[in-house]
C-alpha cells in the first residue's frame, strides 16, 4: 500500500524550531519529486516546499524562504522539513505529498499523509 | 505575487453540472490540477494535467484550459461531491506553486 506518514508537530514557542518527518511506503520514493503543503484552521491550502526526487532542485514560498529547509534521505524513504524562527503564522496542519509522476514535479500530487499538527504559541 | 482566483463557493442540485473556474495569469504555460477537499480529510487529486484523471476518479470529473482561465466540471453531481476544490499551477519557472482560494461545492 503506498503511504505517507508525517510525524514530529507539536506545540512550540515562536522563535523556535521544529523538524518534520514524513515516512514513505509501498513505492520507489527516489523515483519521486516530494511537497509540504499546510493548511491553517479553517484556511485553505498553502504550497510550502518542494524537492525533485535527486534533491537538485527545491523550492520555497515566500512565506518561508530562508526560515525552512526541506530535504530528503532516499535510503531511508523519509522526507524532512527543517522549520526555524517559527511565527504564530506558521501554525497548521502540515501535510507530505507525492507528485503524481515519476521524474516531474508540475502536474499534482497524487498521494498524501494525513498530516502533522504545528502549533506555535508562547 | 503570483495568485489563482476561485469563486468562493458553487451550489448545484443533484445530477445538474457544477463548473469551477480558477483564474491566473499563466496558464498558457503551466499545468492546473484539481484537489478534493472533505472536512477532516486529506486533499485527493481529482484532476492532473489540466484534463486527465488519476485512476478511481469517477469519469464525472473533467479539466479544461482556456488559456486564462481553467475549469473544474463535475457532470451529474452526487451527494458525496459536496466538498472543497482547490486547482493548483506553478509558476513560469516551475519551482513554486500556488493553490488557488477554494471552492466550497455544495449539493443542495
Amino acid at each position: 500500500e503506498v503511504q505517507l506518514v508525517e510525524s514530529g508537530g507539536g506545540l512550540v514557542q515562536p522563535g523556535r524550531s521544529l523538524r518534520l518527518s514524513c515516512a514513505a511506503s509501498g513505492f520507489t520514493f527516489d523515483d519521486y519529486a516530494m511537497h509540504w503543503v499546510r493548511q491553517a484552521p479553517g484556511k485553505g491550502l498553502e504550497w510550502v516546499s518542494s524537492i525533485s526526487w535527486n534533491s537538485r532542485r527545491i523550492g520555497y514560498a515566500d512565506s518561508v524562504k530562508g526560515r525552512f529547509t526541506i530535504s530528503r534521505d532516499n535510503a531511508k524513504n523519509s522526507l524532512y522539513l527543517q522549520m526555524n524562527s517559527l511565527r504564530a503564522e506558521d501554525a497548521a496542519l502540515y501535510y507530505c505529498a507525492r507528485d503524481c509522476q515519476t521524474f516531474t514535479w508540475v502536474y499534482g500530487m497524487d498521494v498524501w499523509g494525513q498530516g502533522t499538527t504545528v502549533t506555535v504559541s508562547s | 505575487s503570483y495568485e489563482l482566483t476561485q469563486p468562493p463557493s458553487v451550489s448545484v442540485s443533484p445530477g445538474q453540472t457544477a463548473r469551477i473556474t480558477c483564474s491566473g495569469d499563466a496558464w498558457p504555460k503551466e499545468y492546473a490540477s484539481w484537489f478534493q477537499q472533505k472536512p477532516g480529510q486529506a486533499p485527493v487529486l481529482v484532476i492532473y494535467k489540466d484534463n486527465e484523471r488519476p485512476s478511481g476518479i469517477p469519469e464525472r470529473f473533467s479539466g479544461s484550459n482556456s488559456g486564462t482561465e481553467v475549469t473544474l466540471t463535475i457532470s451529474g453531481v452526487q451527494a458525496e461531491d459536496e466538498a472543497d476544490y482547490y486547482c493548483r499551477s506553478a509558476d513560469s519557472s516551475f519551482i513554486s506553486y500556488v493553490f488557488g482560494t477554494g471552492t466550497k461545492v455544495t449539493v443542495l
